[in-house]
């Protein structure tokens, strides 16, 4: 089945700087590619999401980038702040579509 | 619009036990995926199922098991408990499942003593 790896597992910054977050796939039929981010004790939301007919995409100060080739995708959240700690989750779509495969996660801390 | 809605939000179970959790999707979302989360694997998917149908199943034992109602309420079930099955089970709704964001709710924590 479709494996997912994430790196780091913790990450920590301070506030301003850039983070990155970096996911591969191992399964070439996967086409969907949606993080989320999970506060303590909530819910994980989904923060931004890309197709495989796309390779960038923006929203704000969140980016994320996929590298069909080397089926690798990348978030980059720019200008962090305090608010941006969550852990970080990376997904791509199974084989059958209707399901996704998550990172085990990245926990990011921003420091003031 | 309401979010995606589960219930019990904790349950404490003893092992040999089973046990349903319930879970209400966005209203119009048909499809309902279930997945398990622990702090060393993460988010495992269970199943999703879209007009009552299971379309795909994940790799967990037959203990584990689930269906959907004509209102596209959703349910899942575990069987003789675990010690390991303790975990946050999470539900996601979405309009068409293939390919789609997933829309969680906030999970029932199901611990087994």
């Amino acid at each position: 089945g479709e494996n997912v790896e994430q790196h780091p597992s913790t990450l920590s910054v301070q506030e301003g700087d850039s983070a990155v977050i970096k996911c591969t796939y191992s399964d070439s039929a996967s086409n969907y590619f949606p993080w989320y981010k999970q506060e303590l004790g909530k819910r994980p939301q989904l923060i931004i999401d890309i197709r495989s007919n796309v390779g960038e995409k923006k929203d704000q100060r969140i980016a994320v980038t996929l590298n069909k080739t080397a089926k690798h995708f990348s978030l980059h959240i720019t200008e962090t702040q305090p608010e941006d700690s969550a852990v970080y989750f990376c997904a791509a779509s199974g084989d059958s579509g209707y399901a996704l495969n998550f990172g085990k996660g990245t926990s990011l801390l921003v420091t003031p | 619009k309401a979010g995606v809605t589960q219930t019990p939000r904790y349950l404490i179970k003893t092992r040999g036990q089973q046990v349903t959790l319930s879970c209400s999707p966005i209203s119009g979302h048909r499809s309902v995926s279930w997945y398990q989360q622990t702090p060393g694997q993460g988010l495992q998917f269970l199943f999703e199922y879209f007009s009552e149908t299971q379309r795909n199943k994940g790799n967990f034992p037959g203990r584990f098991s689930g269906r959907q109602f004509s209102n596209s309420r959703s349910e899942m079930n575990v069987s003789t408990l675990e010690l390991g099955d303790s975990a946050l089970y999470l539900c996601a709704s979405s309009l068409v499942s293939y390919n789609s964001p997933l829309h969680f709710g906030n999970g029932t924590r199901l611990t087994v003593t």
